[in-house]
């Protein structure tokens, strides 16, 4: 049964960057996308960005556009979400999770998540 | 704002039917691009719960169905249980990015 385990809780400074991880536990996501979904406190779902890793390119929701790096290491079947300049309103729970994808890039439905990791942005 | 506008709360009492909206444009759901659900219970990850418009994953009762026509879809919930109290979330594609509602938090009376 494959899991997506999330790296543990970061507590960053305002202005510095952090990078979270998600490792495909029992299993690998050569043949799936994975998307980064993040959760602010009390608030709804937001897609950050997706990728591809046969593919090797990301997309990224217009409003973390220069800010977020999402890559994959698809010899330890793990993905990367990095985000930069970090705010407080970047407070968050961050999933990773699993799709498989159209031949057009289209992703579909997100069927596997990570339990998720809790960034706090704080001075 | 959400790209997808849902209900902020519903409820229902146990037994009862309920149904959450998920009203998109033509950018969007009105594209043709799948809907799909997801139910988030306190303190977990979402969960997929509908997928493709109208489909159950293995293992979710067949208490809960989804529906698409138009720029809207729905997810309704027949015999309500207490353990169906969640945030429910619709999702779909605009412009092929993802975007999701903006959640509906189902009470259970």
């Amino acid at each position: 049964q494959v899991q997506l385990v999330q790296s543990g809780a970061e507590v960053k400074k305002p202005g510095s960057s952090v990078k979270v991880s998600c490792k495909a536990s029992g299993g690998t996501f050569s043949s799936y996308a994975i998307s980064w979904v993040r959760q602010a406190p009390g608030q709804g779902l937001e897609w950050m960005g997706g990728i591809i890793p046969i593919f090797g390119t990301a997309n990224y929701a217009q409003k973390f556009q220069g800010r977020v790096t999402i890559t994959t290491d698809e010899s330890t079947s793990t993905a990367y979400m990095e985000l930069s300049s970090l705010r407080s309103e970047d407070t968050a729970v961050y999933y990773c999770a699993r799709s498989y994808y159209y031949g057009s890039g289209t992703l579909d439905n997100f069927d596997l998540w990570g339990r998720g990791t809790l960034v706090t942005v704080s001075s | 704002q959400s790209v997808l506008t849902q209900p902020p709360s519903v409820s229902g009492a146990p037994g009862q039917r309920v149904t959450i909206s998920c009203t998109g444009s033509s950018s969007n759901i009105g594209a043709g691009y799948d809907v799909h659900w997801y139910q988030q219970l306190p303190g977990t990850a979402p969960k997929l719960l509908i997928y493709g418009n109208s489909n159950r994953p293995s293992g979710v009762p067949d208490r809960f169905s989804g529906s698409k026509s138009g720029t809207s879809a729905s997810l309704a919930i027949t015999g309500l249980q207490a353990e169906d109290e969640a945030d429910y979330y619709c999702q779909s594609y605009d412009s092929s990015l993802v975007v999701f509602g903006g959640g509906t938090k189902l009470t259970v009376l």
